[in-house]
């Protein structure tokens, strides 16, 4: 399709419950970005990978966080045992390559209580 | 200091006037990004730029790449040109991830 699919929307876990966010990229682009929204402005990069490898993996608290692209299925971000600062909205963004922009899914908003 | 830095934070317009967001990063960038967020959070791309200016309708944004500058013009500004207006810049290579600025909010009063 022509726009990304990030699901669900929203997502609610108690604090020390996993939490599993998907991101379906537009078909053919090849690379796939999280990044985490906190507050109402900060963005922090979180993993990018191009194609089913991690591409640039920086960003990730890697005790809790992991993520996967595999093929013919959605990209997932999973975060195990959450906490109340994961607290955030999501997004995904794809691109076809180096000439081109991003596209930005709609986000997950994440709530831990 | 942030990498990314825009100005002002907060920008509050009449219908029709001139606005502009100004950008200026402290990195080596292989491209500016310039979005757009909504009240309900979704994230539209306007330009991606590395050199001169472009424009799209009533949008324009320029990159002065010597100076480390871009900035972001709205003519004839409209009430549903209120959102907040977000410079990001792409480090690291053609791949890189974006740097993203703190933001613009933008309010535009009919």
């Amino acid at each position: 399709g022509e726009e990304v699919a990030q699901t669900p929307k929203h997502l609610v876990r108690g604090e020390g419950q996993k939490a599993k966010l998907y991101c379906a990229p537009i078909k053919g682009h090849s690379y796939v970005f999280w990044y985490q929204q906190v507050l109402k402005n900060e963005f922090k990069f979180l993993i990018s990978f191009q194609n089913e490898n991690v591409f640039d993996e920086t960003g990730m608290p890697k005790e809790r966080f992991s993520a996967k692209c595999l093929p013919n299925s959605p990209c997932s971000l999973e975060i195990q045992a959450t906490k109340l600062e994961d607290s955030a909205v999501y997004f995904c963004a794809s691109s076809q390559s180096s000439a081109n922009g991003y596209t930005f899914g709609s986000g997950t908003r994440l709530t831990v209580v | 200091k942030n990498e990314v830095e825009q100005s002002p934070q907060n920008l509050t317009a009449q219908e029709g006037e001139f606005i502009t967001i100004n950008c200026s990063y402290s990195v080596g960038i292989s491209a500016l990004h310039w979005l757009q967020q909504h009240p309900g959070g979704g994230i539209v791309s306007l330009f991606m730029l590395s050199s001169g200016k472009k424009k799209h309708g009533r949008l324009i944004a320029t990159i002065n790449i010597q100076e480390k500058h871009s900035s972001l013009h709205i003519t004839a500004s409209h009430p549903r040109d209120s959102a907040v207006y977000i410079c990001a810049v792409k480090s690291g290579g053609s791949q890189g991830n974006l740097i993203f600025g703190k933001g613009t909010k933008l309010s535009v009063k009919p």
